[in-house]
């Protein structure tokens, strides 16, 4: 079975500067799908980026980046410029790819609570 | 295009009672999934339903259950309810199924007393 790991619980950044959140991930399966999802405290769940992972390039949305390490199984999001309203919750998720649509099952980690600092 | 949008938003029940959610798609998406989110076991997938048949289940009780509509519309069910059902109940859509991104609905919070 898959699984996704957020071993940092709490993370803090200083409004302007970067953070990187970490994420590993366990699978056996070559054709897959990873993503950041974001979470305030509103509830509402927020796509932030995705990577697929038959392609080497690292996702880019804006200040949010990826580091994509398939060898590794590693999945970490750079936020750049951090802005208040980026803090929330984040989570890891992961979905294993099947051409016949067979299986659309996230898989989330933990999430880690990311807080700015003014 | 408006988002996922479910009703209700908060739900206060006692145990024993039976519970429906509603979960309306993004416009053409036909492809519904459901989470539980609980602060001890995280976020968890429920079912998953496609052309108003279920094509995925996750490890969870017979006490929950759920269909979808000829207009993608999907409903989830809980009966007998226990102390633990307690959670934030998200629904997510996809256009297809397989490879497209979940987009999420704002949940539904259910209490349990």
């Amino acid at each position: 079975a898959q699984t996704v790991t957020q071993s940092q619980p709490e993370m803090s950044v200083q409004e302007a500067e970067t953070v990187t959140l970490s994420c590993t991930y366990d699978t056996s399966e070559s054709d897959y799908y990873l993503f950041w999802y974001k979470q305030p405290p509103s509830r509402q769940m927020i796509l932030v980026i995705r990577q697929e992972a038959y392609k080497q390039q690292n996702a880019t949305e804006n200040r949010f980046s990826v580091n994509f390490q398939k060898a590794a199984k590693s999945f970490s999001l750079k936020i750049s410029d951090s802005q208040l309203g980026d803090a929330a919750m984040y989570f890891c998720a992961y979905r294993r790819g099947d051409p016949t649509g067979a299986n659309s099952k996230l898989t989330f980690g933990k999430g880690i609570t990311l807080s700015v600092r003014p | 295009k408006a988002g996922v949008t479910q009703t209700p938003r908060y739900l206060i029940k006692t145990r024993g009672q039976q519970v429906t959610l509603s979960c309306s798609p993004i416009s053409g998406h036909r492809s519904v999934s459901w989470y539980q989110q609980t602060p001890g076991q995280g976020l968890q997938f429920l079912f998953e339903y496609f052309s108003e048949t279920q094509r995925n289940k996750g490890n969870f009780p017979g006490r929950f259950s759920g269909r979808q509509f000829s207009n993608s519309r999907s409903e989830m069910n809980v009966s007998t309810l226990e102390l633990g059902d307690s959670a934030l109940y998200l629904c997510a859509s996809s256009l297809v199924r397989g490879t497209d991104t979940q987009y999420f609905g704002p949940g539904t919070r259910l209490t349990v007393l």
